[in-house]
């Protein structure tokens, strides 16, 4: 079975605080690409990031960072530094090999200032 | 910019009527898909589209139908309206190739009373 596991339903930290938004997914395909979407209040999910089965290595733009571990089956991500306008909800997803995307339920973080 | 739009954000029906929702997207994208968002359920695929009159069924189909006539546009079909079917509704397209990940509108909220 093909399943994204977020186990964090809410997140809240006070601005400037490190957050780690965990993300746990299952497949039997070799071939599968995962990804992170955000969803603000205004509904739309927000493409974040996209990573294949076959390129384990980390990335960093500016204050997020993913970290991808196919021996835990885990894709992380990771805001430092957060900020007020990082409130959101967050969704890990997979897609294998009919295109078929499959989502976590979220995490919503809430971002104090 | 490209991008897919939703017809409507919010929509408020009547349990029993025949209620559409429609989604457009102009990137030229052969896969469409309809999916519903519920708290703590995350994002779950209704029905999905491959090619113009082309459907296949996703992980909750009941109670819903589409139709893709033209290649831009893909309509979900609630038959007969029921209250466990208000939620948000989020449309979304993709290229062929899976790696791509999706480009989602804007969402429509609807409330079956």
């Amino acid at each position: 079975a093909q399943k994204v596991t977020q186990a964090q339903t809410e997140i809240s930290v006070v601005e400037k605080e490190d957050v780690t938004l965990d993300c746990v997914y299952e497949t039997r395909d070799t071939t599968y690409y995962l990804f992170w979407y955000k969803q603000p209040p205004s509904g739309e999910l927000v493409f974040l990031i996209r990573r294949n089965s076959f390129d384990e290595q980390n990335e960093i733009s500016g204050r997020y960072s993913w970290n991808f571990q196919k021996s835990t089956s885990s894709f992380n991500f990771t805001i430092t530094a957060s900020q007020v306008v990082d409130s959101a909800v967050y969704f890990c997803a997979l897609i294998y090999n009919n295109n078929d995307m499959r989502f976590g339920a979220g995490t919503r973080l809430t971002v104090k200032p | 910019d490209v991008k897919v739009t939703q017809s409507s954000r919010y929509l408020v029906k009547r349990t029993g009527e025949k209620v559409f929702l429609e989604c457009v997207q102009d990137m030229d994208h052969e896969n469409m898909f309809w999916y519903r968002q519920d708290p703590g359920l995350g994002l779950r695929l209704i029905y999905f589209s491959y090619d113009v009159k082309m459907k296949e069924k996703g992980d909750i189909p009941e109670g819903y139908s589409v139709s893709r006539e033209k290649k831009e546009r893909f309509s979900l079909i609630l038959e007969s309206a029921s209250t466990n079917q208000t939620s948000m509704y989020l449309c979304a397209s993709s290229p062929p190739a899976p790696n791509y990940g999706y480009t989602f509108g804007s969402g429509t909220r609807l409330t079956v009373v």
